[in-house]
């Protein structure tokens, strides 16, 4: 069965330092992998994807996350963070073969102290 | 429209009630889906819609769930004799993409919402 895991609940950082969330999958065949965030009382927005190519992706607000394949890990990234980025966020993970649908993960909700 | 919309943002159910959650996508996406998110959980799938084609109901948690989207555009989510597990946000998404072939490369638009609460 595919799954995602993003193994932190919550993650703390202070504004300024650099923030990593967590999240490793599990599927069969090529995963097309996906970062959303979610603001209180709001759906979920794209921050960015891996579908191939480089495995290092650029995403929306300085957000970047690396693809590994013998990890099989797609960590979210960002080199300086802002207290605007406290939200939750979630890896999901598609597969051409089993479907349609985005796996998601429970998500990781990020803290941002000043 | 610019984005997804779902109408209401808020409903209160008492257990029992019939519901139906309203998404409008955005114009000319193909694919529809819907998904459940439970408190402190990531969202789960429901149903898929390519145009007015449901093609895959297999997240449907039982009977009481219907989808329909008859027009290729606007979709309904009825919940019939609601139940507390009910209690959840439900979300719409759309894709210009069609399932099986590039709907990952377009990726899904979320709506914000609707937190069906059950009382």
């Amino acid at each position: 069965a595919q799954s995602v895991a993003q193994p932190e609940d919550q993650v703390n950082v202070a504004e300024g330092n650099p923030l990593t969330v967590k999240c490793t999958y599990s599927v069969s065949g090529n995963p097309y992998l996906f970062w959303y965030v979610q603001y209180p009382n709001r759906g979920l927005q794209f921050l960015l994807k891996y579908i191939t190519g480089d495995n290092l992706v650029k995403g929306s607000y300085g957000f970047e996350a690396e693809f590994n394949k013998s990890q099989t890990s797609f960590h979210l990234k960002k080199p300086s963070a802002l207290v605007s980025d406290s939200a939750l966020y979630f890896c999901a993970v598609g597969v051409y073969q089993a479907g349609t649908a985005l796996i998601f993960g429970k998500g990781t909700t990020l803290s941002v102290s000043s | 429209g610019a984005g997804v919309s779902q109408s209401p943002r808020y409903k209160v159910a008492k257990r029992g009630q019939d519901v139906a959650l309203r998404c409008d996508p955005i114009s000319g996406h193909v694919s529809l889906f819907w998904y459940q998110q439970a408190l402190g959980q990531g969202p789960e799938f429901l149903t898929y819609f390519q145009n007015e084609a449901q093609l895959d109901k297999s997240g449907l948690p039982s009977d009481r769930f219907f989808a329909e989207r008859p027009e290729g555009s606007v979709s309904t989510l009825k919940i019939q004799r609601t139940q507390q597990e009910d209690s959840a946000v439900y979300l719409c998404a759309s894709s210009l993409g069609r399932a099986g072939s590039n709907i990952y490369t377009y990726g899904y638009t979320f709506g914000s919402g609707t937190r069906l609460t059950v009382v």
